[in-house]
């Protein structure tokens, strides 16, 4: 079946440094893919649409220029957050969707990445 | 706006129980939607997928049904295990731009 992959797993940082996660779909294509983000005992609530080739579309409320998201090709986008605070704090997921599927078939989603700011 | 609301918000059960979950929606123009299982601290496992053109889907001893028209999709567990134990997601797919707006969430406890 179809799998994302999310690295890293987990990383602490110091707060006021930047932070890269990666997530890749290694046995298909996605021209979208999401990036939620899940504080903790509550859902995931959509941060942004990364767009291959283009530029992100964000949510209302969510900082592009501190949520910078790079889809530079079919099969990986990057999250960085940017001078990170102790209130970015949380769990950050990825989705893709198969590009030949459409939008009819499941999404897929990485195994998240957990982010302490210290 | 899409708002997604998921009762009861948590759920023990002895082992061996059929079990419902339920998910309700207020904007009935959706394109599919799509129920999730979440361990702690770990991403996302699709369970079952609905079309909106469907009534239900089934894989295993998981149901999930769909009633568009009322804004309302279950979850049917039967005989459920302690391995059943996890956070339980519905997600909406408004169709437009594929983006999944999700609900709350169901904390389920099967006990052995």
């Amino acid at each position: 079946g179809a799998v994302v992959s999310q690295h890293p797993s987990r990383v602490i940082c110091k707060s006021g440094t930047s932070v890269k996660i990666e997530c890749r779909s290694l046995d298909f294509q996605a021209t979208t893919m999401f990036w939620y983000r899940q504080f903790p005992k509550q859902s995931l609530m959509l941060m942004a649409t990364s767009n291959e080739g283009s530029k992100a579309t964000y949510e209302q409320g969510v900082e592009k220029d501190k949520f910078l998201i790079n889809h530079a090709s079919l099969t990986l986008s990057t999250l960085t957050v940017t001078s990170a605070h102790p209130e970015d704090s949380s769990f950050y997921i990825c989705s893709a969707r198969d590009l030949t599927s459409g939008g009819s078939s499941p999404l897929h989603f990485g195994n998240g990445t957990r982010l302490t700011v210290t | 706006k899409q708002e997604v609301t998921q009762i009861p918000a948590a759920l023990s059960v002895p082992e061996g129980e059929n079990l419902v979950l339920n998910c309700s929606f207020t904007d009935s123009a959706i394109y599919n939607l799509q129920w999730f299982r979440q361990d702690p601290g770990k991403g996302l496992t699709s369970l079952l997928l609905i079309q909106s053109s469907q009534r239900e889907q089934t894989s295993g001893r998981l149901n999930a049904s769909l009633d568009k028209s009322s804004g309302r999709s279950t979850l049917y567990i039967a005989a459920s295990q302690p391995g059943d134990s996890a956070t339980y997601l519905c997600a909406v797919n408004g169709g437009a731009t594929n983006k999944l707006i999700f609900g709350t969430g169901t904390l389920l406890a099967v006990q052995p």
